[in-house]
C-alpha cells in the first residue's frame, strides 16, 4: 500500500521567514505533485514533478523531487500572508495515470504578520 | 489549460434521498476520472476511478451500491449518492487528467459540499 507522509502538519510563521515542507513515500514512482487548497475550496495546482532531480519554481515556492531518496521538499521563501493554506502533495502511484492519487495529510500553512 | 466543472458546488439533502453530482471536463476527453472525498480537516481519499464505457472501479471499503458512478461520455462523469446518510456529508470532488496529458498533471473541478439532515 503506498503511503505518503507529510511534515510538519502544521506549520505558523512570521512574514519574511523561509521554510520547508517535506513530502515522503513509500514506492516508487517519479511523479508527485503539489497542490494549495484554501478553506471551502477545491485543489489549485502548483507544481507537477515527473523525473528525479526535477525542480520548479514559482514566485516565492520552490518544489523537488528526489526519486531515489522518495522525498519531495516544497520551499516557501520569505513568507507573505497570502500563502496561508494547506499543502498537499500526492503521488500518481500507477506512473500512468491510471490509478489516481495518494495524498498526504497536508500541512496547514499560517503566516503571520 | 485543463479545465473540470463540477455541479453542484453545495447541496443539503434530506436523509434517505439520493443525489446526482455531475463531473465534466470542458476542453479535453477524459477517459478516465477519479472521485474522491474529503471530511472537515482531513486529506482527500481516493473514493472511485471512473472509465468512459466500463464499470467503476471502487477503493476498498467503498460501498459500489451507495456511490453509483457513471461515465458514459469522454467528457461526463457522475455520482450518485444513494440513500444519504448524515455521515455522508462531505467534500467531494473529482478530477481528471494524466495520462496522455501527464505533463500537465491532475485537474480537480470545484467541489460538491454534501450534506445530509
Amino acid at each position: 500500500e503506498l503511503k505518503v507522509e507529510q511534515n510538519p502538519l502544521f506549520l505558523s510563521m512570521q512574514e519574511g521567514k523561509n521554510y520547508t515542507i517535506y513530502c515522503n513515500y513509500s514506492t516508487t514512482s517519479d511523479r508527485l505533485y503539489w497542490y494549495r487548497q484554501d478553506p471551502g475550496k477545491s485543489l489549485e495546482s502548483l507544481f507537477v514533478l515527473l523525473s528525479n532531480g526535477a525542480v520548479k519554481q514559482e514566485g516565492r515556492l520552490m518544489a523537488s523531487l528526489d526519486t531515489k531518496a522518495r522525498l519531495s521538499t516544497l520551499h516557501i521563501t520569505a513568507a507573505v500572508h497570502d500563502l496561508s493554506a494547506t499543502y498537499f502533495c500526492a503521488v500518481d502511484s500507477s506512473g500512468g495515470g491510471a490509478d489516481g492519487l495518494t495524498f498526504g495529510k497536508g500541512t496547514h500553512l499560517i503566516i503571520q504578520p | 489549460g485543463a479545465v473540470v466543472s463540477q455541479h453542484p458546488s453545495r447541496v443539503i439533502c434530506k436523509s434517505g434521498t439520493s443525489v446526482k453530482i455531475e463531473c465534466r471536463s470542458l476542453d479535453f476527453q477524459a477517459t478516465t476520472m477519479f472521485w474522491y472525498r474529503q471530511f472537515p480537516k482531513q486529506s482527500l481519499m481516493l473514493m472511485a476511478t471512473s472509465n468512459e464505457g466500463s464499470k467503476a472501479t471502487y477503493e476498498q471499503g467503498v460501498e459500489k451500491d451507495k456511490f453509483l458512478i457513471n461515465h458514459a461520455s469522454l467528457t461526463l462523469s457522475t455520482l450518485t449518492v444513494t440513500s444519504a446518510h448524515p455521515e455522508d456529508s462531505s467534500f467531494y470532488i473529482c478530477s481528471a487528467g494524466g495520462g496522455p496529458r501527464v505533463a500537465y498533471g491532475y485537474t480537480f473541478g470545484s467541489g460538491t459540499r454534501l450534506t445530509v439532515v
